[in-house]
């Protein structure tokens, strides 16, 4: 079974720049994560993503961050402009289950992206 | 979801049983007990859940005590692979809230 696809595995880029990320989720998963994790902590959810609907984006700074998933598949996380502190692993996380449904949910997740903004 | 409390990093030697605590002492009737681990340039990797039965998987046994303020994992023969820092998460299941990912415990191998 093919795994969660990142890409790109490494961005440097200075700040105030723009920068996107794409994630593949495994076939058939309908919820989509990204999470940001600075270096030395836990991930951090950005967002979440049922099919192609926004679930929470609550800690996503929207003034800078944006993320869509069109038709309910693949997933853009685009930063713009980029900060300093931006600089980070970029998760994208899917999992099989329905949030409505009393399932025990796994999260899948892939590699990866690390920024570095400068 | 209630919160965990973990060491920030255990040493276990090759081979021997590595026991990783957590306490959610405020843990609620209807949330369950996940770890994750994060091998260094990875991704978390689900691990094993419980809700109050001890669990056992090819990969680890976790044990919940019986008032459900603590748990442990297991690793039965840890090995050098199994270098990672270890989240533990409460949550509920079968609702929207995402996992919560604290510092987690870093556990390190010794050959």
């Amino acid at each position: 079974e093919a795994g969660v696809a990142q890409s790109p595995r490494y961005k440097i880029i200075e700040k105030r720049q723009s920068v996107a990320f794409w994630c593949n989720p495994i076939s058939g998963h309908a919820t989509l994560y990204w999470y940001q994790q600075i270096l030395g902590q836990g991930p951090k959810l950005l967002i979440q993503f049922q099919n192609n609907g926004v679930v929470d984006d609550s800690q996503l700074p929207k003034d800078r961050f944006s993320a869509e998933r069109l038709k309910g598949v693949d997933s853009t996380l685009k930063i713009q402009p980029a900060k300093l502190e931006d600089s980070a692993v970029y998760l994208c996380a899917s999992s099989a289950g329905q949030w409505t449904l009393p399932t025990n949910e796994k999260l899948f997740f892939g590699s990866g992206t690390q920024l570095s903004v400068l | 979801d209630a919160k965990t409390t973990q060491p920030p990093s255990m040493d276990c030697a090759e081979g021997r049983a590595a026991n990783l605590p957590c306490n959610h002492s405020t843990i609620s009737g209807n949330e369950y007990v996940y770890w994750y681990r994060q091998i260094h340039s990875q991704g978390p990797q689900y691990i094993i859940h419980g809700l109050k039965n001890n669990e056992t998987n090819e990969m680890a046994s976790l044990i919940i005590t019986e008032d459900r303020k603590s748990s442990t994992l297991i690793l039965p023969h840890a090995t050098l692979r199994d270098t990672a820092v270890y989240y533990c998460i409460v949550r509920v299941t079968g609702s929207a809230r995402q996992l919560t990912f604290g510092s987690g415990t870093q556990l390190t191998v010794l050959p």
